[in-house]
């Protein structure tokens, strides 16, 4: 069936730093979107990405629709503590596919 | 506007039972979805519902069903509980307007079985 190859599987940096993500699929999806989910709650949205080579900011968030659209990446420019969570790559379609996860860790 | 709401937000059930976990998606949001996310993983797709018509499927056995109700909130059913089934059930809603995709989550459900 269909994965998504999400990586890192952790990070562990300093507050201040910018961090990259990403995910990639042997499969086409027509839609990819990044969520954040924070200990005992539901994924949050953070960004929706709709066509091949978008690139979409969100405050100190940017994300892009690989060309092939089998991939996408999340930078996060400048982190905070509250950065700190689960942050989820999804390929949208008729079944919605999430990634692993990669778990950030910031120390202030 | 309130958000997805959820309910029981925890459970405790025994093998061989069975479980119905509720949802009440944003107000005006007429798809949900149903996730099952095990500890340590990414949320797994069981379905999607729109306009009360099952609009897409994951791979769970047919012990799990579902359905969606005119004033659009669903229930999610399991039968036949395994140890397995223990996990974080979450909920999605979404609207035609953001695709369908742009989907926004509630709290979830604890369920153990046991």
């Amino acid at each position: 069936g269909q994965q998504l190859n999400q990586s890192p599987q952790s990070m562990f940096i300093q507050e201040g730093e910018d961090v990259s993500m990403n995910c990639t699929s042997s499969s086409i999806f027509n839609t990819w979107l990044w969520y954040k989910q924070d200990p005992g709650e539901g994924p949050v949205l953070l960004i929706a990405l709709y066509k091949a080579g978008e690139l979409t900011s969100n405050g100190r968030l940017t994300a892009q629709f690989g060309i092939t659209r089998k991939d996408s990446f999340l930078n996060i420019s400048a982190s905070i503590p509250s950065d700190v969570g689960i942050y989820f790559c999804v390929g949208g379609g008729f079944k919605t596919i999430f990634g692993a996860g990669t778990r950030l860790f910031v120390k202030a | 506007d309130a958000g997805v709401t959820q309910s029981p937000t925890h459970l405790i059930k025994t093998r061989g039972q069975q479980v119905t976990l509720r949802c009440s998606p944003i107000s005006g949001h007429k798809s949900v979805s149903w996730y099952q996310q095990v500890l340590g993983q990414g949320p797994q797709f069981i379905f999607q519902y729109y306009e009360k018509e099952e609009r897409g499927r994951g791979n769970f056995p047919d012990r799990f069903s579902a359905r969606q109700f005119p004033n659009y909130s669903s229930e999610l059913n399991v039968n036949a509980l395994l140890l397995g089934d223990s996990a974080l059930y979450l909920c999605a809603s979404s609207s035609l307007a953001g695709g369908l995709y742009e989907q926004y989550f509630g709290p979830g459900t604890r369920l153990t079985v046991t």
